[in-house]
């Protein structure tokens, strides 16, 4: 099963609105990491977070690595369309150990 | 386009049979992982190959094998398939073995019927 718990699960926000997701675990993390999913594709990675407290943007989207090392946030500003998708978090305890995901945070954008 | 190549990218087939799913990393990596996403389990890791030898298993079944070939490329082996076993399968790849920054392949669709 899943250890981390991502919300919200779905979003249905207005063409030009912030967006904020986050996810959380019990267990610390040495890496966070957050993909996009659109339809029929896989996943692709968006940011990539290596050190606690670190703050990383990618265009409009933003991404922290929280402080205790058991969140991350993702943020997404003035969104549009084509940021519809299925968004989800993953991390990483240790270098070697496998990705654990998140469930998704599914984003509708109404134009 | 990530790099990663899959196929098939849509297989049906019948309880009971056995599929195998190809996988082509990124020119250059090392590493190959496969997932299995389903709608009530999300992304599952199954198995992580570095450089032909395998690094890591998650949950993957008895009934499911893997391997890396000499040229890096993979393949995942399901039989005695079951219905349960309907679900994307996605190959990843990295040039290490740290197992974090992973590139998708757009997957392979498998339906059991």
């Amino acid at each position: 099963g899943q250890q981390l718990n991502q919300s919200p699960q779905s979003m249905f926000i207005q063409e030009g609105e912030d967006v904020s997701m986050n996810c959380t675990s019990s267990s610390i993390f040495n890496t966070w990491l957050w993909y996009k999913q659109d339809p029929g594709e896989g996943p692709v990675l968006l940011i990539a977070l290596y050190k606690a407290g670190e703050l990383t943007s990618n265009g409009r989207l933003t991404a922290q690595f929280g402080i205790t090392r058991k969140d991350s946030f993702l943020n997404i500003s003035a969104s549009i369309p084509s940021d519809v998708g299925i968004y989800f978090c993953a991390g990483q305890r240790s270098a070697g150990n496998m990705l654990t995901f998140g469930g998704g945070t599914r984003l509708m954008v109404k134009p | 386009d990530s790099g990663v190549t899959q196929t098939p990218k849509h297989l049906i087939t019948a309880t009971g049979q056995r599929v195998t799913l190809r996988c082509s990393p990124r020119s250059g990596d090392l590493s190959v992982y496969w997932y299995q996403q389903s709608l009530d389990q999300g992304l599952q890791f199954l198995i992580h190959y570095y450089n032909g030898e395998e690094r890591a298993k998650g949950n993957i079944l008895e009934r499911f094998s893997a391997q890396q070939f000499p040229d890096l490329h993979s393949e995942l082996n399901l039989s005695s398939l079951e219905l349960g076993d309907s679900a994307l399968y996605f190959c990843a790849s990295s040039f290490g073995a740290s197992g974090n920054t992973i590139y998708f392949g757009e997957g392979s669709w498998l339906t059991v019927v």
